[in-house]
């Protein structure tokens, strides 16, 4: 079935200093998503892409989805403590009823 | 407008007994899916409903059950409790069938002692 790695699992940086994480998936994908979960809370949806090379940008947040819509990233720049918790991509598969598969994160700390 | 909110929040449950979670999503939502999170394998899709019918399930043994109602309220039920099953259990309702962003409750924390 289909699979969505991301790495890194884990990334601690000092604030200020850049981020990205990335997703792979093992077959093409109509569209992936990207979540944030705060420390002891829950995911909260950050982005849908859809197109192949799509590029789409929320302030410090840069999302790629990749030309043959298998991968995808996440970059922060100028991270801040603010940006802390775990981020997940989460992509489904070409046809009307796959379901939407998520990656296992990457943890995200923020030194000050 | 309220989120989507999960009951119980917390709960405790011995091996072998059973357990039942609800989750009454947004207003207007008619698709509830439902995701275990434990640390090692983050989150795993259980299964969707919309419109009270199963249309997609995850790879969990039939132990894992759940249903939707014609308000769109949905449960889950867990038999015969295993230590593993210690988890955070998620709920996530979407208006449309397998397309949209999920708006996730808080989850009901499981420990299974």
């Amino acid at each position: 079935g289909q699979q969505v790695m991301q790495i890194p699992q884990y990334q601690h940086v000092q604030e200020g200093e850049d981020f990205t994480t990335y997703c792979n998936s093992s077959t093409t994908l109509s569209n992936i998503q990207w979540y944030k979960q705060r420390p002891g809370g829950h995911p909260v949806f950050l982005i849908q892409l859809v197109k192949s090379g799509e590029v789409k940008k929320q302030k410090r947040l840069t999302f790629q989805f990749g030309e043959a819509k298998k991968n995808s990233s996440l970059h922060i720049t100028a991270t801040q403590t603010t940006d802390v918790g775990t981020y997940f991509c989460a992509g489904r598969g070409q046809g009307g009823s796959e379901k939407l598969v998520f990656g296992k994160g990457t943890k995200l700390t923020v030194n000050p | 407008k309220a989120g989507v909110t999960q009951t119980p929040r917390y709960l405790i449950k011995t091996r072998g007994q059973q357990v039942t979670l609800s989750c009454s999503p947004i207003s207007g939502h008619r698709s509830v899916s439902w995701y275990q999170q434990t640390p090692g394998q983050g989150l795993q899709f259980l299964f969707e409903y919309f419109s009270e019918t199963q249309r997609n399930k995850g790879n969990f043994p039939g132990r894992f059950s759940g249903r939707q109602f014609s308000n769109s309220r949905s449960e889950m039920n867990v038999s015969t409790l295993e230590l593993g099953d210690s988890a955070l259990y998620l709920c996530a309702s979407r208006r449309g069938y397998n397309t949209g962003e999920l708006f996730f409750g808080e989850g009901s924390r499981l420990t299974v002692l």
